[in-house]
């Protein structure tokens, strides 16, 4: 079954850290993997895409990393700011549809 | 600006009560989708859209309708809602990357409470 598991479900930090977002999936076949961003009470914004071949992405602070062969991936914040505080969201392509993880919420605290 | 817009943000409708949910994108995407998004569970397709007068089911379909007469919208309609249709919906549009992605873009959502 075609599964994405996100750890944490929600991560506390204080402004200025840096945090690591993990990503576990199944999908089979894999075609992309996405990381998105979700405010409260907006929609997803899309942070990175990445395919089999690619093993890192940057988009400013954050980081993306892939690792096929695990079949992981982690979201890496650096210095992190108040406007960090969201939902991330990892989505895993087969090719033809998209496959959303649960998210983890992170706060960042001043 | 480019963006996907939906109406209502928030609806508290009771069972049975046939209601109608817009989208409209000012992207010229022909690629637009429905999702519901539920504590716990990601992100569900409802239906998509890949052009106009072309829909299919995703996920978790019933209960559910839509049309494409427009490029441009794509409303998603509850024709009897029942309570475990309480959620929030998103609409995406989408356009084909140059890398051969469908890159999404969601709309603000709207949160819908039936009871």
């Amino acid at each position: 079954k075609n599964q994405v598991e996100q750890s944490p479900q929600s991560l506390i930090i204080l402004e200025g850290k840096n945090c690591t977002l993990q990503c576990n999936y199944t999908v089979s076949p894999f075609s992309n993997l996405r990381w998105y961003k979700q405010d409260t009470g907006r929609g997803p914004v899309s942070l990175t895409i990445m395919t089999f071949s690619e093993n890192t992405k940057s988009n400013g602070r954050y980081t993306a990393t892939l690792d096929a062969d695990t079949k992981q991936s982690s979201l890496h914040i650096t210095a992190s700011q108040l406007s960090d505080s969201a939902s991330y969201i990892c989505v895993v392509s087969p090719g033809d549809k998209l496959i959303f993880g649960t998210g983890t919420r992170l706060q960042v605290f001043p | 600006e480019a963006q996907v817009t939906q109406n209502p943000r928030y609806l508290i409708t009771v069972t049975g009560k046939k209601l109608t949910v817009t989208c409209s994108q000012n992207m010229n995407h022909e690629y637009m989708s429905w999702y519901r998004q539920d504590p716990g569970l990601g992100l569900r397709q409802i239906y998509y859209s890949m052009n106009v007068e072309a829909t299919d089911k995703g996920d978790v379909p019933e209960g559910y309708k839509v049309s494409r007469k427009e490029k441009r919208n794509f409303p998603l309609i509850l024709e009897s809602p029942s309570p475990n249709q309480t959620s929030l919906y998103f609409c995406a549009s989408s356009f084909i990357h140059s890398t051969g992605f469908y890159e999404q873009y969601f709309g603000p959502g709207t949160r819908l409470t039936v009871t």
